[in-house]
């Protein structure tokens, strides 16, 4: 069974809107994390948002924030403000007994397209 | 300076070649992994050490070999490459202790064709 689910294989967003990416998981322990790699054209993975299953509050950092809604099982990344060199492939990720080292389990991506 | 390097960055090779990526870290972290990304661009964990000990070892053929000399290395060594062995490799290392959601830092990948 597929643990991470993003729904949405390419987005187009216009400058400087906001744009959400879906993420539905899917765990039957309790203490998990959920992270969002970006992935840019050139390859590398970059991370840019962690959301822990205990936290209270959403996570966010700079444009980036995480909608995260325990009930439905979904961390849907938001990023305002769009830029152009915000287009990339974008992951979501999890990682169930939310130690160190454990590794984590991807979603298929989505593609997201800036357009000027 | 480099967190995770990993050499060499583009890799072509004959079917049937012995072939060899390295991984090293300067986080000293105490865990390291070895993920593929397919052509589809799906990432999926195939080793995962911590100090130098094998613990997890997903359903990857035995061609592939991973060695951790130390625990700031860990190497991918891939007997007899076949055409579907084409991916991008990346190297990923975390800390084992510390705060809850450690992120894991994944090295440039490397990007192996086989013809």
């Amino acid at each position: 069974a597929q643990k991470i689910t993003q729904t949405q294989p390419g987005m187009f967003v216009q400058e400087k809107e906001a744009v959400t990416l879906d993420c539905t998981y899917d765990t039957s322990d309790p203490s998990y994390g959920l992270f969002w790699y970006k992935q840019p054209s050139s390859g590398e993975m970059i991370f840019l948002i962690y959301q822990g299953s205990y936290d209270q509050q959403n996570a966010t950092e700079g444009r980036y924030s995480l909608n995260f809604q325990k009930a439905r099982k979904s961390a849907n990344l938001v990023i305002s403000a769009s830029q152009l060199g915000d287009s990339a492939m974008y992951f979501c990720a999890m990682r169930e007994d939310n130690s160190g080292n454990t590794p984590l389990v991807f979603g298929k991506g989505t593609r997201l397209s800036v357009i000027a | 300076d480099t967190a995770v390097s990993q050499t060499p960055k583009y890799l072509v090779t004959q079917m049937g070649n012995d072939k060899s990526i390295k991984c090293e870290q300067n986080l000293g972290h105490d865990t390291m992994y070895w993920y593929k990304q397919d052509s589809k661009k799906f990432l999926k964990i195939m080793f995962s050490y911590n100090n130098k000990e094998l613990i997890i070892n997903e359903t990857v053929p035995n061609r592939f070999s991973p060695k951790s000399p130390d625990k700031a290395h860990l190497n991918l060594h891939i007997n007899s490459l076949e055409l579907g062995d084409s991916a991008v490799y990346f190297c990923a290392s975390s800390p084992l202790y510390g705060r809850a959601g450690n992120e894991q830092f994944f090295g440039p990948g490397t990007r192996l064709t086989v013809l």
